[in-house]
């Protein structure tokens, strides 16, 4: 089945322990991307990757890192996540590299940190 | 950043009635895609646009891409209590980078 994988679904942690969102795609899509969803201001781009190796912020990248070593893993990266990062979390995959096709979605992560 | 702005934020309709909602850009954008996303989940991909005054339609939905290219219309005929959701606008800018509109949330009462 074509699907968009994020774990973990749910993750409550501690101001400054690092943390890792995994993300993985079996549909050899080129771009992928993260995004965070919060009340109000509908889906906001962290980072995007057009393809391996290659990677760019989106609108709201402080505080997070990504790396695209592999075409079907995109891992979101908190190196000392704050409260101001509690937020749901979504990664997605595209055919084509500006997503014009649509995204596939994954499940969702949300995060909160106290 | 880019922004996308849906109208209504939000509508409580009966079953049975049609919705209207849109979505309006401060630049022109060359694609529009809106999405449906259900509690719990992520979005997913309802209808996409290509060109400019295009009409496309999937099932009960009825998706316009405004001529002007700064904005889209999404409508939905004789709702069902299946069609909650918040729908959102989205859109590769001329960029590299991929934008969501704020979202319309809907609720069909029964």
């Amino acid at each position: 089945e074509a699907q968009v994988t994020q774990n973990p679904r749910y993750l409550i942690t501690v101001t400054g322990k690092k943390l890792t969102v995994t993300c993985s795609q079996n549909m050899n899509h080129e771009y992928m991307s993260w995004y965070r969803q919060d009340p109000g201001l509908g889906l906001r781009q962290i980072y995007y990757s057009m393809n391996v190796e290659v990677t760019d912020k989106g609108d709201v990248p402080e505080g997070y890192k990504v790396s695209r070593k592999e075409k079907r893993n995109f891992p979101l990266i908190l190196e000392s996540p704050s409260p101001n990062q509690t937020s749901l979390y979504f990664c997605a995959s595209s055919l084509g590299t500006r997503a014009s096709y649509g995204y596939t979605f994954g499940s969702g992560t949300r995060l909160t940190v106290v | 950043g880019q922004q996308l702005n849906q109208s209504p934020q939000s509508m409580f309709i009966q079953e049975g009635e049609d919705v209207s909602m849109n979505c309006t850009s401060s630049s022109i954008f060359n694609t529009w895609l809106w999405y449906k996303q259900d509690p719990g989940e992520g979005p997913v991909l309802l209808i996409a646009l290509y060109k400019a005054g295009e009409l496309t339609s999937n099932g009960r939905l009825t998706a316009q891409f405004g001529i002007t290219r700064k904005d889209s219309f999404l409508n939905i005929s004789a709702s069902i209590p299946s069609d909650v959701g918040i729908y959102f606008c989205a859109g590769p800018n001329t960029g590299n980078q991929f934008y969501f509109g704020t979202g319309t949330s809907l609720t069909v009462i029964p």
